[in-house]
């Protein structure tokens, strides 16, 4: 199974771009990535996913690096309601659908 | 977008007791549905995957017959904690999904049902 690597914990000014990295070096060649986030006591929330080309959404731009082992979330013009915690996942059974978390990141968005 | 809706949100329980917390679909037909619990300021940790007709694939270490899951419909999926005790008190969330005309599987999560036992 891929893991993903993630920072712990990141800051970011409102209104600026917060960009979360994410790595997953043994991703194989038909696992998407992934990335959710969650707020405090709530389910968490899908936010975009992608296999080899960027994708961008209105909630944010996924950057995928050429060799696919790591990826890069951003969120354009981050606000306080933007705090939570964001996950990178890699979908473990190609052509399945078993969803295993990490400890993800924790995003503070500060006034 | 899809929704996937939890009930109840919040449930207390005594101990020894039993409680069902129900994991819906709204808007697809969800032939897999998945069961996680989250303790506070910990990741989700994946207990089982509910397939629709069949029995349920629980992750190690996961009790079977403590949490029981039931997929009889494609919208509806059921946990049940049966003889809850104080330490099965937790976070637990749902996740249900959908198919994408692009290709991948996009997963959706219910709002979660706390569960206190007391």
């Amino acid at each position: 199974d891929a893991k993903t690597t993630q920072p712990p914990s990141m800051d970011c000014a409102e209104g600026r771009a917060a960009n979360l990295p994410c790595n997953h070096s043994t991703i194989s060649g038909n696992e998407y990535v992934y990335w959710y986030r969650q707020i405090h006591s709530q389910g968490p929330q899908y936010i975009i996913h992608g296999l080899k080309n960027n994708e961008t959404n209105e909630m944010a731009s996924l950057i995928i690096t050429e060799d696919r082992k790591s990826s890069t979330l951003i969120l354009p013009h981050a606000t306080l309601r933007d705090t939570a915690v964001y996950y990178c996942i890699v979908r473990v059974e190609p052509g399945g659908f078993k969803t295993i978390f990490g400890a993800g990141t924790r995003l503070f968005v500060k006034a | 977008g899809a929704v996937v809706s939890q009930h109840p949100s919040r449930v207390i329980c005594k101990s020894g007791t039993s409680v069902k917390i129900e994991c819906r679909s709204l808007d697809f037909q969800a032939t897999t549905m998945f069961w996680y619990r989250q303790f506070p300021k910990q990741s989700l940790m994946l207990m089982a995957t509910s397939n629709e007709g069949s029995k349920a694939t629980y992750e190690q270490g996961v009790e079977k017959d403590k949490f029981l899951i039931n997929h009889a419909s494609l919208t509806l999926s059921t946990l049940t904690v049966t003889s809850a005790h104080p330490e099965d008190s937790s976070f637990y969330i749902c996740s249900a999904s959908q198919t994408g005309q692009g290709g991948g599987n996009t997963i959706y999560f219910g709002e979660g049902s706390w569960l206190t036992v007391v």
